[in-house]
């Protein structure tokens, strides 16, 4: 079974700054990954993902995350945060060549940007 | 291009009354559709998904349960509803391919 553990719950940081929210998964198969951001009281947005290929991959909002097989790691990274990024970040994982079955989130973690 | 519409918004209920959310997606046809819920500090927990017309999965035991009429069409419903099924309660799609999913704007669900 697949699962997904981003390291940190809560991360704040003030504008102007990077930032890097860790997400590990583990599963027996090989997989595509995901990162969604939510913003108060909305539905997930899709920041970027991971099918194949290049393992840095780019996104909306200027995120990025790059795919490390070897630690099992997807970690999301932006070299200068916005005020408007706070928000709260997910990762997710689903399993490679299995149409219909459903991303696996991890608990999710609260990116707090301030001034 | 495709949206997903899911009402109501906002909904508070009483314990033990009925539930029913509907999820509708258009400009596809035979998506694959998912109903997740939202809990405070718990992330996404997947309730139900569903492959086609009349075909559920459901992942949480639980007391609620999901029915697709039609073929962009899923419904989540209890028919009695506890405190503890008070959460944020979101609908997605995904063409059955692996380009990510589509979520609906979410309902939140407070039982009182």
């Amino acid at each position: 079974a697949q699962s997904v553990t981003q390291l940190d719950s809560q991360v704040p940081v003030f504008e102007e700054a990077p930032v890097e929210l860790r997400c590990n998964y583990s599963s027996s198969v090989s997989v595509y990954l995901f990162w969604y951001v939510q913003y108060p009281n909305q539905g997930l947005q899709l920041l970027l993902k991971y099918l194949s290929g290049s393992t840095l991959v780019k996104g909306i909002n200027g995120f990025e995350a790059e795919f490390n097989k070897s630690q099992t790691s997807f970690h999301l990274r932006k070299p200068s945060v916005h005020i408007s990024d706070t928000a709260e970040y997910f990762c997710a994982v689903s399993e490679r060549n299995q149409a219909g079955t459903a991303l696996i989130f991890g608990k999710g973690t609260t990116l707090s940007v301030s001034s | 291009s495709q949206t997903i519409h899911q009402w109501p918004a906002t909904l508070v209920q009483p314990v033990g009354s009925p539930l029913s959310l509907e999820c509708t997606v258009e400009g596809t046809s035979n998506p694959n559709l998912y109903w997740y819920r939202q809990a405070a500090g718990r992330g996404l927990q997947l309730l139900f998904y569903s492959v086609g017309i009349g075909q559920i999965s459901s992942e949480v035991p639980q007391n609620l349960s999901a029915s697709r009429p039609q073929d962009r069409q899923f419904i989540l419903s209890s028919k009695k509803l506890l405190l503890s099924d008070s959460g944020f309660y979101l609908c997605a799609w995904t063409p059955g391919g692996f380009g990510g999913y589509t979520f609906g704007s979410g309902t939140r669900l407070t039982v009182v």
